[in-house]
């Protein structure tokens, strides 16, 4: 069975600062991707970053890094140089690839994140 | 861009009503899906499609039914709306098999209510 796990329900960050949000994975699967997507309160979610589990570095998107640790099923966020508008829920997800639910995203329960001035 | 577009914002119906919750993208991308969002359970997955006139079940699809006549179109039906149908939805569609991360993009969510 494929799973998620954030650990953190909320973070609080003062602006400028880094934070890391916490993600592991369950698959028994060799190929997966691995996502995190931001959702502020408007509610629409915004993919952020994407690692491939062949991947052998780790994905960087602007301030956005993806912290990847295969051996530990680890795949955490970090924001560096918070800003207010960071502010929001932070989901990671999963995608398996293969079988019958080839595609398909497994996500977590979220990280509610707080950036304070 | 991506843009994946729903019908409504905000949505507000009866018990027992036919609701049609409509989804288009403009990326010709292969695979749509549909997810409801209830605080403290996260995001379920109700169906999703590979193709026109595919469908396969999520992890929730009691009480809903698709249609996806076409590639960029995607329709989640609640034939008889019910109270615990009250919830955010949010439709998201992805490349397909081995192209760019297949990387799922949503739209920007339609909170239904049902009274």
């Amino acid at each position: 069975a494929q799973k998620i796990t954030q650990t953190q329900p909320g973070m609080f960050v003062q602006e400028k600062e880094a934070v890391t949000l916490d993600c592991t994975y369950d698959t028994s699967d060799p190929s997966y991707g691995l996502f995190w997507y931001k959702q502020p309160s408007s509610g629409e979610m915004i993919f952020l970053i994407y690692q491939g589990s062949y991947d052998q570095q780790n994905a960087t998107e602007g301030r956005y890094s993806l912290n990847f640790q295969k051996a530990r099923k680890s795949a955490n966020l970090v924001i560096s140089a918070s800003q207010l508008g960071d502010s929001a829920m932070y989901f990671c997800a999963m995608r398996t690839d293969r079988g019958s639910t080839l595609g398909r995203l497994y996500f977590g329960r979220g990280t509610q994140l707080t950036v304070w001035p | 861009d991506v843009k994946v577009t729903q019908s409504s914002r905000y949505l507000v119906k009866r018990t027992g009503e036919k609701v049609f919750l409509e989804c288009v993208q403009d990326m010709d991308h292969e695979n749509m899906f549909w997810y409801r969002q209830d605080p403290g359970l996260g995001l379920r997955l109700i169906y999703f499609s590979y193709d026109v006139k595919m469908k396969e079940k999520g992890d929730i699809p009691e009480g809903y039914s698709v249609s996806r006549e076409k590639k960029e179109r995607f329709s989640l039906i609640l034939e008889s709306a019910s109270t615990n149908q009250t919830s955010m939805y949010l439709c998201a569609s992805s490349p397909g098999q081995g192209k760019g991360g297949d990387t799922q993009y949503f739209g920007p969510g339609t909170r239904l209510t049902v009274l």
